[in-house]
């Protein structure tokens, strides 16, 4: 059973500090992981994608992928408080599919 | 361009009930998905269809059915809706493979809030 994990939360960040959010999977042949961004009673938003070791940056949010410890972890610098929310990290399975962690709910405390 | 759109956003109904979800896209894109979101808990895939023509089963697809219509839409249906449906549900498209890149993005529709009574 492919499977990704994440720490549920609520992960608790005052404003203006580092949010760090992490993901670990099961699939060592994976090679797409991305992070969404889910606000309360919305849909599943795309925040970033990445599909190399390393890190990529886009804005205030880094992503940083290493595939020999099969984790993938989303940096957002200088949190705010439109950060709340519960993110998904998602991973490339087989057939078009993507398996979906649970999410972590991150709250932004000003 | 308005995405992926689905119909309706709220539903009541009773047990034993049936009905059928839409979802539609506007972004020529090869993949869709229909998946359920319960609270607490991630997305679980009902079915997918890769491709126009397509369709295959996904995580938790006891009680559904699907129909790729076309390539723009492709609709959930529950024969006999039970409480343990109640849900809310999402319909995703994403490019899939065209002229030989596999694209495997996801974009999401508002939601079905489905409540089973």
């Amino acid at each position: 059973q492919k499977e990704v994990e994440q720490n549920s939360g609520p992960l608790s960040v005052p404003e203006g500090a580092i949010a760090s959010l992490n993901c670990t999977y099961s699939d060592r042949v994976s090679q797409s992981f991305f992070w969404y961004r889910q606000y309360s009673g919305k849909s599943p938003e795309l925040i970033m994608s990445i599909y190399s070791n390393g890190d990529k940056e886009d804005g205030r949010f880094t992503a940083q992928l290493n595939k020999a410890s099969q984790y993938v972890s989303l940096l957002i610098r200088d949190s705010q408080p439109s950060d709340s929310a519960t993110y998904l990290c998602a991973v490339r399975g087989s057939n078009y599919q993507l398996i979906w962690g649970a999410g972590t709910k991150l709250i932004i405390k000003p | 361009n308005a995405g992926v759109t689905q119909t309706p956003k709220f539903q009541v109904l009773k047990t034993g009930q049936s009905m059928t979800l839409q979802c539609a896209q506007d972004m020529n894109h090869n993949s869709m998905y229909w998946y359920r979101q319960d609270p607490g808990m991630g997305l679980r895939l009902i079915y997918y269809s890769a491709s126009e023509g397509t369709t295959d089963k996904g995580e938790v697809p006891n009680g559904y059915n699907v129909s790729r219509l076309n390539k723009r839409e492709f609709s959930l249906r529950l024969e006999s809706a039970a409480p343990s449906q109640t849900s809310v549900y999402f319909c995703a498209s994403s490019p899939g493979e065209q002229q030989g890149l596999t694209t495997d993005t996801q974009y999401f529709g508002p939601g079905t809030r489905l409540t089973v009574l």
